[in-house]
């Protein structure tokens, strides 16, 4: 099976402009979990989406939003980047049923807010 | 809260010997998952190990093995032949079905030939 894709893997943008980031999950996968990666703050968690519902979200401010389609596939976007945006955006997807899996990482999208 | 502690930022180990990456954690539940993941320099995160909190039995994969002590939320990752390979960020994980996963802060392992 293909792994987890992202595009694209890297990035430059202003501050103050929005972006989108794209996942594909491995074939087969429903949920799919985005995170932000620093050097300061670590890996944290921003969403969780299963069929198309978002079904956990971390404690970032409504400036980033994700959203899942039909097909899996999920995007997340930030509106207004800060500089402190600047970040590897990680796509995490997992099998899930009555049990909890393992999730899957892609290669991450580098994120540069000038 | 449910929250993740490495308390090993760095750690290294020589070639072909055995290191052990401690990690803790804090949580209510009876029921969850305990992962640990190994991201190399510029490369891709990927799932080294994980462990069910319902079995007794000690997760192993080749050269990776755990020493998992429920009652005392211990995970610890124990390397054995260290190979130069093996060196990288290695996070532990912690996960309730269906909630978000926790992670630690990593340890940054390094492996002297």
């Amino acid at each position: 099976k293909a792994g987890v894709t992202q595009t694209p893997r890297y990035l430059i943008k202003t501050r103050g402009q929005q972006v989108t980031l794209s996942c594909s999950p491995i074939s087969g996968h429903r949920s799919v979990s985005w995170y932000q990666q620093t050097p300061g703050q670590g890996l944290q968690f921003l969403f969780e989406y299963f069929s198309e519902t978002q079904r956990n979200k971390g404690n970032f401010p409504g400036r980033f939003s994700g959203r899942q389609f039909s097909n899996s596939r999920s995007e997340m976007n930030v509106s207004t980047l800060e500089l402190g945006d600047s970040a590897l955006y990680l796509c995490a997807s997992s099998f899930t049923g009555r049990r909890t899996y393992e999730q899957y990482f892609g290669p991450g999208t580098r994120l540069t807010v000038t | 809260a449910q929250t993740v502690t490495q308390s090993q930022p760095e750690m290294s180990v020589q070639e072909a010997e055995t290191v052990t990456l401690s990690c803790t954690y804090d949580t209510s539940e009876s029921d969850y998952y305990l992962f640990w993941y190994k991201q190399p320099p510029s490369r891709q995160m990927i799932l080294v190990i994980r462990q069910e909190a319902y079995k007794q039995q000690n997760a192993t994969e080749n050269r990776f093995s755990v020493n998992f002590q429920k009652a005392a939320k211990s995970f610890s990752l124990k390397i054995s032949d260290s190979q130069l390979g093996d060196a990288a960020m290695y996070f532990c994980a912690y996960r309730v079905t269906n909630n978000d996963m926790r992670f630690g802060a990593g340890t940054r392992l390094t492996v002297k030939p």
